[in-house]
């Protein structure tokens, strides 16, 4: 498909694991975002990765978490030792420019620490 | 610090009639704001946007009217319809990044 993809749908894991999620953006896009939605809550900026410039990290609540892109496309969220508050859906975009204008979003990652 | 509120959380509206979603943000430095809509197990997509040097916006049913004094922003959906039924998230740009509401779950009424 022409779309952003994410993996896996649904992750549920124990608290203390760690957790890998991965992002497909749409080919071409220069620029990816990656963002939280918490139950009830707006999406949380968390890192924006534009070309070969040093990504955006300002919105990553702790250590725990970090993003790599690698080549330019794939973008993966790692999320170390997780913690009940990390339960959430996470959600990937890219966009062709960098601008805050239209980001095309995939499906989403429902993350579930038990 | 949610820069971008959507005070209703809920909206129910009859088929054939206008919705209208109320957004407020307090960064006077957004200039491009955007409407998104989402449906279950969906990610958001792009609905309607408008600049922070136009005041009103129109594609088809869909309205997005912005008041810079007041910081406010209003989608008008008209007229609603069964499919227009989902969470709308209002969304402002401060250079790259999207700051979002917390969203209205509108539902469309036979």
């Amino acid at each position: 498909g022409a779309g952003v993809s994410q993996s896996p749908s649904n992750k549920v894991t124990e608290k203390g694991k760690d957790v890998e999620l991965r992002c497909d953006p749409i080919s071409g896009h220069t620029a990816l975002y990656w963002y939280r939605q918490s139950l009830g809550q707006g999406l949380e900026f968390l890192i924006y990765f534009q070309g070969n410039s040093a990504p955006d990290k300002s919105g990553l609540p702790s250590d725990r978490f970090s993003a790599e892109r690698t080549g330019g496309s794939v973008s993966t969220l790692t999320i170390q030792r997780t913690q009940q508050e990390d339960s959430a859906v996470y959600l990937c975009a890219s966009s062709l420019i960098r601008s805050g204008g239209e980001q095309f979003f995939g499906p989403g990652t429902r993350l579930t620490v038990l | 610090d949610q820069q971008v509120k959507q005070n209703s959380p809920s909206l129910s509206v009859q088929e054939g009639r206008i919705s209208i979603l109320n957004c407020d943000y307090t960064n006077s430095m957004f200039d491009y704001f955007l409407w998104y809509k989402k449906y279950p197990a969906e990610g958001p997509t792009f609905l309607i946007s408008i600049s922070s040097i136009k005041d009103k916006n129109e594609d088809g049913r869909f309205t997005v009217f912005l008041n810079k004094s007041a910081k406010h922003l209003s989608l008008h959906i008209v007229p609603s319809q069964p499919g227009d039924s989902a969470v709308y998230f209002c969304a402002a740009n401060n250079d790259y990044k999207l700051s979002f509401g917390a969203g209205t779950t509108v539902t469309v009424r036979a």
